[in-house]
């Protein structure tokens, strides 16, 4: 089973109000990500996590949290969500390798509304 | 800083047509992989293509592209459009032994008949 999943697929949300987004992978892939997708953007790494270590773009360290607490789920935690955070969110996984590249396995993304 | 663009944002083609997504880059490093992604509608991203090869051809599903590092490109192409070719195609530049992606915008490509 090659297949990130996501939940929820579409979340409506308060602005002011926490969100948590969950990813799963059942692959063993020892990294998860996660990226923000706006309209006419590229995707946009938020963090992710390498084994238990969480690494977090400068940009967007303290809009967003995350926790794994184990090698197949990872959450996306926003604690106060504001209109700027209406996108579509997509949880990634990979393998580390020695020397090739890792491929990332996409999950469907959850698309995020702000009001 | 490295960056990917993807120059067209919509690309619209007559089934049976050929089709080019373009694809250039940025990067200081030499070591580097390619992928093209691609998302029908509400299924996630999964990859078409991948490279780490200089001027050597890849091809899948009838799509081909070619890392050509004297351009910094890496252009997605298909001799001959289908319907179903119809999504949203992402270019991504890895560094091999590393991580993390740098996305193109994305190219929406629409097959008509």
């Amino acid at each position: 089973d090659t297949t990130v999943k996501q939940n929820p697929r579409y979340k409506l949300a308060r602005v002011g109000k926490p969100v948590n987004l969950i990813c799963s992978q059942t692959m063993n892939h020892d990294t998860m990500y996660w990226y923000q997708k706006k309209p006419n953007q590229a995707p946009k790494l938020l963090l992710f996590y390498y084994d238990k270590i969480l690494n977090r773009e400068a940009d967007t360290f303290e809009k967003f949290q995350s926790s794994r607490p184990n090698n197949s789920f990872c959450s996306l935690y926003i604690g106060s969500a504001g209109l700027e955070y209406s996108a579509m969110y997509l949880c990634a996984s990979s393998r580390r390798t020695g020397g090739g590249y890792a491929e990332q396995f996409f999950g469907p993304g959850t698309r995020l509304t702000v009001l | 800083g490295d960056s990917v663009t993807q120059t067209e944002g919509l690309v619209t083609v007559t089934e049976g047509l050929p089709v080019k997504l373009n694809c250039t880059y940025q990067t200081t490093y030499l070591t580097i992989a390619f992928f093209w992604y691609v998302q029908y509608l509400n299924e996630a991203p999964q990859v078409l293509l991948r490279s780490s090869t200089d001027n050597k051809r890849t091809e899948h599903q009838g799509f081909h592209a070619t890392l050509h590092k004297s351009s910094s490109s890496f252009h997605l192409q298909k001799s001959s459009a289908q319907l179903s070719d119809s999504a949203l195609y992402y270019c991504a530049l890895s560094y091999t032994g590393y991580q993390n992606f740098y996305f193109g915008k994305g190219t929406s490509l629409t097959v008509i008949p």
